[in-house]
């Protein structure tokens, strides 16, 4: 069956413009996050959604950065205002709500020029 | 908080070889543990998982075992293959967090022919 998509694949973007990361989640599963994997970082947590709960944002570095689930499956991140060390791949990954294990979407890589 | 550490790279065997990457967490809860693969330009990917103690994850020929009282979960193959050069993360996921995963850095192995 389908995985998780994202997109873009690719986005290069100039300093101090805002930019929307799409994550399309496996069918059914109601549980989603976004991690961030840059080189100075390794992998960081970002935010979390569950069905309809308060999402858990306290992986989000800055103010700069929000995220939306839209009827419980699209969701979208937003970066305001990009700066150069937001420049990594954001990973979106979803689960069922019974599971621990996560499936990963193939990221999107971004740059800040 | 909860941590995962993991030995560094690169690791750089030949075909046939025998594979161990070490790993250690530290939790507060009973967390679930996993190893993920990231192949060359590709995405992550489960490569197993073991849910409480003593549970032995195994999948590809690679295996790996929960241990609570040396808190390990240590990646083994007995032969790796070429097809096996990639970078593998270990990481935990605990149900009092939302099951987000906290990661290790990441050991990128390269097998020679």
């Amino acid at each position: 069956g389908a995985g998780v998509s994202q997109s873009p694949s690719n986005k290069v973007t100039e300093k101090g413009k805002d930019v929307e990361l799409r994550c399309d989640p496996i069918s059914g599963h109601t549980a989603l996050y976004w991690y961030r994997q840059s080189l100075g970082q390794g992998l960081e947590f970002l935010i979390y959604f569950q069905g309809n709960s308060a999402p858990d944002k306290s992986g989000l570095p800055s103010d700069r950065f929000s995220a939306e689930r839209t009827g419980g499956s699209v969701s979208t991140l937003t970066i305001q205002r990009t700066q150069q060390e937001d420049s990594a791949v954001y990973l979106c990954a979803s689960r069922t709500g019974s599971t621990y294990e996560q499936y990963f979407g193939p990221g999107t890589r971004l740059t800040v020029t | 908080g909860d941590s995962v550490t993991q030995m560094e790279g690169p690791v750089t065997l030949s075909e046939e070889a025998f594979l161990t990457i070490n790993c250690t967490y530290t939790a507060t809860g009973y967390p679930s543990l996993f190893w993920y693969v990231q192949y060359p330009g590709e995405g992550l990917q489960l490569l197993l998982k073991a849910t409480k103690a003593d549970d032995k994850g195994s999948n590809k020929g690679f295996e790996a075992t929960y241990r609570k009282e040396t808190t390990s979960f240590h990646l083994e193959k007995g032969s790796v293959q070429v097809s096996d050069s990639a970078v593998y993360f270990c990481a935990l996921s605990d149900a009092g967090n939302n099951r987000k995963l906290i990661w290790g850095l990441g050991t990128s192995l390269a097998v020679n022919p």
